[in-house]
């Protein structure tokens, strides 16, 4: 049972466009929405996360938007680089838990193209 | 900075053999976690320790145990390997949280991943 589902799959983006990648939840216990960005060769390593108070969180060129109605949130990518090619997972958890259980989406392959 | 090491990036094994994949971790972190990432299904979570010799499977325990005899060593272990365990295996661990945890607790680190084949 996949709790979340990513979307797409893979992306081609060219240099300077936006990247839009897109997860919705399925159990409204979650309040804590992480993403995740691995480079080849590397483990992932958290990139920018939200709690569902707000609609959105801006860190530089990286915007995640959240629809709590709608069990649905996004990262969005501003004038992508080719440096920002590697592969995107999102990822839910509760924070009522002390162990910090991290589900996560299928992940998204990024490339952009200079 | 947190360090998370892995006993090995690329692993060939033989089928019903016992395989053993090492995690170490710097960070004095309560919580480990191993999963494994296949293409199109993400990273899912194998098992997971909140404390010494604590463990608790996570969605796809099957074919797998663990060890967590010391604090920083979470150790993974296939007691027959099969070729449907072929697979990148990824450690990763977290602080301990609690009633007034910050995000700080969630905040996963990875190890670089063990590439494992079975033949």
């Amino acid at each position: 049972q996949q709790q979340v589902k990513q979307s797409p799959q893979s992306l081609i983006v060219q240099k300077g466009g936006i990247s839009i990648i897109n997860c919705a939840y399925e159990n409204t216990a979650f309040d804590y929405f992480p993403w995740y960005q691995q480079f080849p060769g590397k483990g992932p390593a958290l990139l920018i996360a939200i709690r569902p108070d707000v609609s959105e969180k801006k860190e530089g060129r990286f915007t995640i938007s959240f629809n709590k109605s709608a069990k649905q949130f996004s990262l969005h990518i501003m004038d992508s680089q080719p440096g920002d090619s590697a592969t995107y997972f999102c990822a839910a958890s509760i924070r009522g838990t002390s162990y910090g259980k991290l589900t996560f989406g299928q992940g998204t392959i990024l490339t952009v193209h200079p | 900075d947190v360090k998370v090491t892995q006993s090995s990036r690329y692993l060939v094994k033989r089928t019903g053999e016992k395989v053993f994949l090492e995690c170490v971790q710097d960070m004095d972190h309560e919580n480990m976690f191993w999963y494994r990432q296949d293409p199109g299904l993400g990273l899912r979570l194998i098992y997971f320790s909140y404390d010494v010799k604590m463990k608790e499977k996570g969605d796809i325990p099957e074919g797998y145990s663990v060890s967590r005899e010391k604090k920083e060593r979470f150790s993974l272990i296939l007691e027959s390997a099969s070729t449907n365990q072929t697979s990148m295996y990824l450690c990763a661990s977290s602080p301990k949280g609690g009633l007034r945890i910050s995000e700080k607790t969630y905040e996963q680190y990875f190890g670089p991943g063990t590439r494992l084949t079975v033949t």
